[in-house]
């Protein structure tokens, strides 16, 4: 029978412009969140992560923003390059009153980012 | 290289038959987890394993079940398989539990592709 697979969005943009990849998580009681990029043929690589009393934590050409109103998260990426085409998975967790987790990350669809030298 | 090792990469067999997945997690990361990566269901976490005890279960199937043996490494068995059961299946590894303090870094393996016919 016909297979349905997951219809990842897409995102294609020039080398050296900034990329912006958006995530809606699910859960409203999710306090930890983290983004993934995973390459082809390789596993999830961790890019950076946010608790939810933070609304922006920035890293190496990444910063993470968090909108727990509407439940969103975005990641953006300046001065993108071509190595960092790859399918990126935001994520979420909901930590214990110790501020661990049961490592039980529930992972997003996945947006393909295409860099264009 | 994330210093997480998953054996085989890749191995096809039948429906119906069994196998067994194997991770040696970074050197002095006592949490393994499993996940599962499929066409139509994205990333799946399974299971979680703390210095050799289990601490979070996902949706594992009855036919499935893992363990973490006393030099950390974890196996990943897989029986009664289904075609449905074609995937990647991704360990990854973390000191601790993951969490504030911690970070949400997980660092997972190549994966293991298996292939049900």
């Amino acid at each position: 029978g016909e297979s349905v697979g997951l219809h990842l969005p897409t995102l294609s943009v020039q080398e050296g412009d900034n990329s912006i990849i958006n995530c809606a998580y699910s859960n409203s009681a999710s306090d930890y969140f983290i983004w993934y990029k995973q390459e082809s043929g390789k596993g999830p690589q961790f890019i950076i992560d946010i608790r939810s009393n933070m609304d922006k934590r920035q890293g190496q050409r990444v910063t993470v923003l968090l909108n727990k109103t509407v439940k969103h998260l975005s990641l953006q990426i300046a001065a993108t390059q071509p190595g960092d085409s790859a399918v990126y998975f935001c994520a979420e967790n909901i930590l214990n009153a110790g501020g661990t987790s049961y490592g039980k990350l529930t992972f997003g669809q996945g947006t393909i980012l295409t860099v264009h030298p | 290289d994330s210093g997480v090792t998953q054996t085989p990469k890749h191995l096809i067999t039948a429906t119906g038959q069994r196998v067994t997945l194997r991770c040696s997690p970074r050197s002095g990361d006592l949490s393994v987890y499993w996940y599962q990566q499929s066409l139509d269901q994205g990333l799946q976490f399974l299971i979680q394993y703390y210095n050799g005890e289990e601490r979070a279960k996902g949706n594992i199937l009855e036919r499935f079940s893992a363990q973490q043996f006393p030099d950390l490494h974890s196996e990943l068995n897989l029986s009664s398989l289904e075609l449905g059961d074609s995937a990647l299946y991704f360990c990854a590894s973390s000191v601790g539990l993951a969490g504030v303090g911690n970070t949400g870094e997980l660092f997972f393996g190549e994966g293991s592709r298996l292939t049900v016919l």
